[in-house]
């Protein structure tokens, strides 16, 4: 089935600290990604849509320019966090959909990571 | 605007059967997802409906009903391995993921 990678799964730092993100789709092709956080007992929240080759959307209220997210192949997404807060702790989740798959294909998600700002 | 209900946590016994419901408003319509989610992990998916009734998958099964807005997912011979999160998505007229606040799951021997 389709794997996505997400690295690292777990990030811990001062306050201050740009954070890097990565997630893979191992064996599948996604000309699409999404970039997710997630608080404590609450839902996902749709961060921003990562489009290979194009800048990425962001949904409102999310900030473009501390959120940097960077879809430099078909296979492969980063987000950013920059100057990170102890506000931006969370968990951040990615998903990808197959590039070949029909607009009823589910997203598979990476693992998460978890990051707190010290 | 675009909304979707579900409970907010439900109990049930191992052994049992558990039905959650998902109710959602939404600008068009393209597919309902059933995502299951652990304590601290990602989403992974169980289910796929776009055309009204039933879909089974094992133990679990998903329904849709597109005039009423309704779906339900559900569990048999409840295991304490399915005590998680279940999240109920809707893919909106843009194709775009509308997800909803979850229910938590909590299954007791």
């Amino acid at each position: 089935g389709a794997v996505v990678s997400q690295h690292p799964s777990r990030v811990i730092c001062k306050s201050g600290t740009s954070v890097k993100i990565e997630c893979r789709s191992l064996d599948f092709q996604a000309t699409t990604m999404f970039w997710y956080r997630q608080f404590p007992k609450q839902s996902l929240m749709l961060m921003a849509t990562s489009n290979e080759g194009s800048k990425a959307t962001y949904e409102q209220g999310v900030e473009k320019d501390k959120f940097l997210i960077n879809h430099a192949s078909l296979t492969l997404s980063t987000l950013t966090v920059t100057s990170a807060h102890p506000e931006d702790s969370s968990f951040y989740i990615c998903s990808a959909r197959d590039i070949g798959a029909g607009g009823n294909q589910p997203q598979h998600f990476g693992d998460g990571t978890r990051l707190s700002i010290l | 605007g675009q909304n979707i209900d579900q409970p907010t946590e439900m109990t049930a016994t191992e052994g049992a059967i558990v039905q959650i419901n998902c109710t959602y408003q939404t600008s068009g319509f393209n597919g309902l997802f059933w995502y299951q989610q652990h304590a601290g992990e990602a989403p992974t998916f169980l289910s796929y409906n776009v055309l009204d009734g039933l879909e089974e998958k094992g133990r679990f099964s998903s329904f849709l009903s597109r005039s009423k807005g309704y779906s339900y997912l559900l569990l048999k011979e409840l295991q304490m391995k399915d005590s998680a999160s279940y999240l109920c998505a809707v893919k909106d007229s843009n194709y775009q993921l509308i997800w909803g606040a979850g229910t938590k799951l909590i299954i007791k021997p």
